[in-house]
Formats: C-alpha cells, structure tokens, sequence
C-alpha cells in the first residue's frame, strides 16, 4: 500500500539546536515528495518540495531513494520554527491524490 | 483574492442531520480537492475536480457523502444522516491548471464539523 511514514508525533528542540523531522514512504515507482507547514491559527501551506531541490526558511531535505526517505533539516532551528509538519507523497501511479503523513509537531523551546 | 475560502467555518448538528459545506477555490484555479482531518491525523484525501468533472474518489467517501462542483468554480460537500465518526475538520484545497502537477495545493481555513 502506498503510505508515507512521520514517526514523531512530537519534537522538541532548543532554539539554535539542529532539527531534523523525519519521514518514510512507500511507493511503487518514483512519487514526488513535499513538506507542508501549518503555524498556530494558520493554513497548511507548501513548505518546499523534492524536485526543486531548495532550501526554505532554512529548511532542506533529501529525497534518499535506497532508504526511501525524505527527513527534513534544519541547522539552526528558531522559535518560529514551531509548527506542525506534514511530509506529503504524489504517487505517479496513484491517481490524483496527495497523500499525507500524520505530521510532526514540532516545538522550538528558547 | 483571499485565497481558498471554506464556509461555515464551524458546524454542530445532531446525529442524523444533513449537512453542506462550501468551497470557494482560487478564482485561475481549476484542481480543486476535498480532504478530511481527525485529531491526529494528516489531511485524508476525499475527492478531486478537474474544472466541473469529479475524477476521482476515496474509498472514504461513502455513499453518504455527496460532493459537486457545477460549474468549475465553487463546490459543495454534502453529508447525509451524520454519524458522529464524521465529525471532523474538512478541508479544501485548489491548484493550478494545466501542465504538470506540482504538488502545490493552496489549502482554506477548513469547516470543522461536530456531530453529536
């Protein structure tokens, strides 16, 4: 079945400390993954995804094919990091349908 | 443009009542998606619009649930005789027309259902 994997319900870091959120998926071919961020009382909203290969807000991420991984980075996490993250897969063979993980909470502590 | 705006934004019904929830995309928008959230949970996927055409539909979206999008604009979400498992935060999301998918869903505020 096609899933994508966020162990971490929560994380907590210290202000300046590195981040990194992780995120498993499964997937028949070559699906295209992305990160999503929803802050306190906002929408979710795209955060970056693999095929560009950029960096957001300080935010990097590898799409690792052999461990079928794609885990968020971050060196130097700020307190307006803190948010919920949401790791998010398009299947070439999955129709329409962005799936997404179950999302990481993430709380940066000064 | 707001953006993707979702109304009402809060619903409480009794068990068994009909609801609809509305969905106003991004007006160059012609992808518009129906998610469904619980706590905990990420975003679900419900259904998709191509312009008016529905193409495709969760196993999550029961026979209860009913969504339409008559002229490729705004969309409606129905649910018929609420049970309380349907209680939950539904979203809307739109995208871009045309070429390549990519990946980039601008997402509303949500309708947060409470069925008791």
């Amino acid at each position: 079945a096609q899933r994508v994997t966020q162990p971490e319900k929560l994380l907590s870091v210290f202000k300046g400390a590195p981040v990194e959120l992780k995120c498993n998926y499964s997937y028949s071919g070559s699906p295209e993954l992305f990160w999503y961020v929803q802050y306190s009382r906002q929408r979710l909203q795209l955060l970056l995804r693999h095929i560009s290969r950029e960096s957001i807000k300080g935010f990097t991420a590898d799409l690792n094919k052999g461990e079928t991984s794609f885990h968020l980075k971050k060196p130097f996490a700020q307190e307006e990091d803190s948010a919920m993250y949401y790791c998010a897969a398009w299947g070439s063979n999955s129709g329409y349908a962005l799936n997404f993980g179950k999302g990481t909470s993430l709380l940066v502590t000064p | 443009d707001t953006g993707v705006s979702q109304d009402p934004r809060h619903k409480i019904t009794k068990r068994g009542q009909n609801v609809t929830f509305r969905c106003d995309p991004i007006s160059e928008h012609n992808r518009l998606y129906w998610y469904r959230q619980t706590l905990g949970q990420g975003p679900e996927f419900l259904t998709y619009f191509q312009n008016e055409a529905q193409l495709e539909k969760s196993r999550l979206l029961s026979d209860r649930f009913s969504a339409e999008r008559p002229k490729g604009s705004f969309s409606t979400l129905e649910i018929q005789r609420t049970e309380q498992g349907d209680s939950a935060m539904y979203l809307c999301a739109s995208s871009r027309s045309g070429g390549r998918n990519t990946g980039e869903l601008f997402f509303g505020e949500g309708s947060r259902l409470t069925v008791l």
